[in-house]
């Protein structure tokens, strides 16, 4: 149990388009689902907290016309990188919270994306 | 200020020996959860186990145990019995409440390197 999938794994895109990356949790229901992006060597840094039906809190500094988050149901979040530059170029990892106790929720994560953007 | 501390960049272990992954945390908070996380090259985060702060007992699963000292702040991972494919990248990461909602926060990581 306690699966989490991300579409796609790896993309390569021009500079000035948008990139839509999918996370969904296939065998529970999330509340609460997690951005975060990951440069090389460096530990995950969190951009924004995603509840369904209501808008992302975003992390200082991380900009929210930048990254699109939409939190459409329970089980699916989407976050869209809108015109990539190769600075946004990075490994993306979204998850998602197994509803338990207030301070016992455990995160499980998707396998990642990683974003080239030439 | 870091709120989660590792402070060992790199480990190395000889196969079968056990190894302590360290980490440190800062919270004002009573109610939090700790998390270690193993990253291999693939990228994937995969949860390895959790304390709760109010948990008497150390976590354990399976060759993975969290010893646990509320006072002095620490949650340090122990594996037993290493294993070549227990290579990887380590997080430790904190859960806590902040402005009514609650969010994780990872330490800087730990890689591990067992060797044969």
């Amino acid at each position: 149990g306690a699966v989490v999938s991300q579409h796609p794994s790896r993309v390569i895109c021009k500079s000035g388009t948008s990139v839509k990356i999918e996370c969904r949790s296939l065998d529970f229901q999330a509340t609460t689902m997690f951005w975060y992006r990951q440069f090389p060597k460096q530990s995950l840094m969190l951009m924004a907290t995603s509840n369904e039906g209501s808008k992302a809190t975003y992390e200082q500094g991380v900009e929210k016309d930048k990254f699109l988050i939409n939190h459409a149901s329970l089980t699916l979040s989407t976050l869209t990188v809108t015109s990539a530059h190769p600075e946004d170029s990075s490994f993306y990892i979204c998850s998602a919270s197994l509803p338990g106790q207030a301070y016992q929720e455990t995160q499980y994560f998707g396998p990642g994306t990683r974003l080239l953007v030439l | 200020a870091q709120k989660i501390t590792q402070t060992q960049p790199g480990m190395f272990v000889q196969e079968k020996e056990a190894v302590t992954l360290d980490c440190t945390y800062d919270t004002s908070d009573q109610s939090y959860g700790l998390f270690w996380y193993k990253q291999p090259s693939s990228g994937e985060m995969i949860f390895l186990i959790y304390q709760g702060s109010y948990d008497e007992q150390n976590a354990t699963e399976g060759r993975y145990s969290l010893n646990f000292q509320k006072a002095r702040k620490s949650a340090n991972l122990v594996i037993s019995a290493s294993q070549l494919g227990d290579s990887a990248m380590y997080f430790c990461a904190m859960r806590e409440a902040t402005s009514g909602t609650y969010k994780y926060i990872f330490g800087t990581g730990t890689r591990l390197k067992v060797l044969a």
